[in-house]
């Protein structure tokens, strides 16, 4: 899982495997961010949950955000070679964002 | 259209040079930052601004400055280059998403190699 000093975490799974990817943090968040980041390019945005939502769904993307455990998770279903990536999570609540250290994500076929 | 955009993409600069990392956005947000991320980790932030004429201290800005003279543009200049800025830095701009969320929005990076 992300957060704190962690190093860069890595999975590597088979095509149509699901996948799940974990975030622990420290201080108290009503907000985390999910940022995908293909090689050679800059993260970009993929799902945004806030603590009233609990679960956020964007085609094979689920969140879940649990305050009381001050936990979040993104899982794939059904992955495909093209969501190979590094996954990061964000503590957001603020103009500011706290990274995780990432996941990155290989998907073989 | 790229709505973040920076400039050089790539620099190789001398230990003790001076080097200015350019970043433009057409997003017309208030808010921009600029992260370092070094290979194996997240990114980490270093300044950031909330319009034009602002800058704030991010997380690391020992050896960094940061200058933003317009709504659409924000520098990074460091002054006496060190090996150990030898990094990939992006620049993002950020737009309020609904309570107390920001979304950012990132550019392609900047690859940078201290001698």
């Amino acid at each position: 899982s992300q957060w704190g000093e962690e190093n860069l975490q890595a999975l590597s799974i088979q095509e149509g495997e699901d996948v799940t990817m974990n975030c622990s943090y420290k201080t108290y968040t009503t907000v985390v961010h999910w940022y995908r980041q293909d090689s050679g390019r800059g993260p970009a945005l993929i799902i945004l949950i806030r603590s009233n939502e609990r679960e956020k769904r964007s085609g094979r993307l689920r969140a879940t955000l649990d305050t009381s455990s001050q936990s979040s998770s993104l899982s794939i279903t059904a992955a495909q070679c093209e969501d190979t990536a590094v996954y990061f999570c964000a503590q957001g609540g603020s103009a500011k964002l706290i990274f995780g250290e990432g996941t990155k994500l290989t998907v073989s076929s | 259209e790229a709505a973040v955009t920076q400039s050089p993409r790539n620099k190789v600069a001398v230990t003790g040079g001076k080097v200015t990392l350019s970043c433009n956005q057409t997003n017309n947000h208030n808010n921009m930052y600029w992260y370092r991320q070094d290979t194996g980790h997240g990114l980490r932030l270093i300044h950031y601004s909330y319009g034009a004429g602002s800058t704030e201290k991010g997380d690391i800005p020992d050896g960094y400055k940061a200058s933003r003279p317009s709504q659409e543009n924000f520098s990074l200049i460091l002054e006496l280059a060190t090996p150990s800025q030898t990094s990939v830095y992006f620049c993002a701009s950020g737009d309020w998403a609904g309570g107390s969320s920001y979304e950012q929005y990132f550019g392609p990076g900047t690859r940078l190699t201290v001698l």
